[in-house]
């Protein structure tokens, strides 16, 4: 299995630029995660679901949008990109009976906002 | 509000010794905590849980401690490797199911 897959790695935009960070698991999880990590900071929830077609806001969630149409994939869109969403972005994963328990994590998106 | 902190932001330790990493947190209705490593430019990795019902659980090399009594959780690596130094967050799980990061502490290794 690799895991939580995401893609790009890396990515600079300038403000107002839009753009989706895909995530894509292949472990058959429930529930899926959007992370944003600030230097020298937690990890904070921006959008989980606990399944395709359901998703909810975390505690982060204005200026992002998220949809989930399979069990796999759980894209993550920035429509007008600001500077306060510099981050890096870390996509994750749990199974049916651990919701927000053993969290597997992608390798993450390093987003700069120019 | 909940928040989970850790004592030091980094710790240094001789090749061979054991690391302690310390994490206090705030909510007493905290019933899951867990452990992560991060290295750099990498995501964090799952180390160890525990639930509140227990005291002290161990892996390999790894053992997390916690004392509800001050709220407090602990990581113990035993004969601390150079692939040890790395970012550890602990992590609380709220009574309303909230996973909570700490901030993280930066363990590094002398050789």
């Amino acid at each position: 299995n690799a895991g939580v897959t995401q893609t790009p790695k890396f990515r600079i935009l300038k403000i107002g630029q839009s753009m989706t960070l895909q995530c894509t698991q292949d472990m058959n999880h429930n529930y899926m995660y959007w992370y944003r990590q600030d230097p020298g900071m937690g990890l904070k929830l921006i959008y989980y679901s606990v399944g395709a077609g359901i998703t909810d806001k975390g505690e982060v969630p204005n200026g992002y949008n998220v949809s989930r149409s399979t069990t796999e994939d759980f894209p993550l869109r920035l429509e007008l990109a600001a500077p306060s969403q510099t981050s890096v972005y870390f996509c994750a994963s749990s199974p049916r009976d651990s919701r927000n328990e053993k969290l597997f994590f992608g390798s993450g998106t390093q987003l700069s906002v120019l | 509000g909940e928040s989970v902190g850790l004592h030091l932001p980094t710790l240094s330790v001789q090749e061979g010794d054991n690391s302690i990493i310390n994490c206090a947190y705030s909510n007493s209705a905290s019933d899951y905590f867990i452990w992560y490593k991060q290295e750099s430019g990498k995501g964090p990795q799952f180390i160890i849980d525990i639930r509140s019902n227990m005291d002290k659980r161990q892996g390999q090399r790894v053992t997390v401690l916690l004392n509800k009594t001050v709220k407090h959780l602990s990581l113990q690596i035993a004969a601390t490797q150079p692939g040890d130094s790395a970012v550890y967050f602990c992590a609380e799980k709220s009574n309303t199911g909230k996973l909570i990061f700490g901030q993280g502490t930066t363990l590094q290794v002398k050789p």
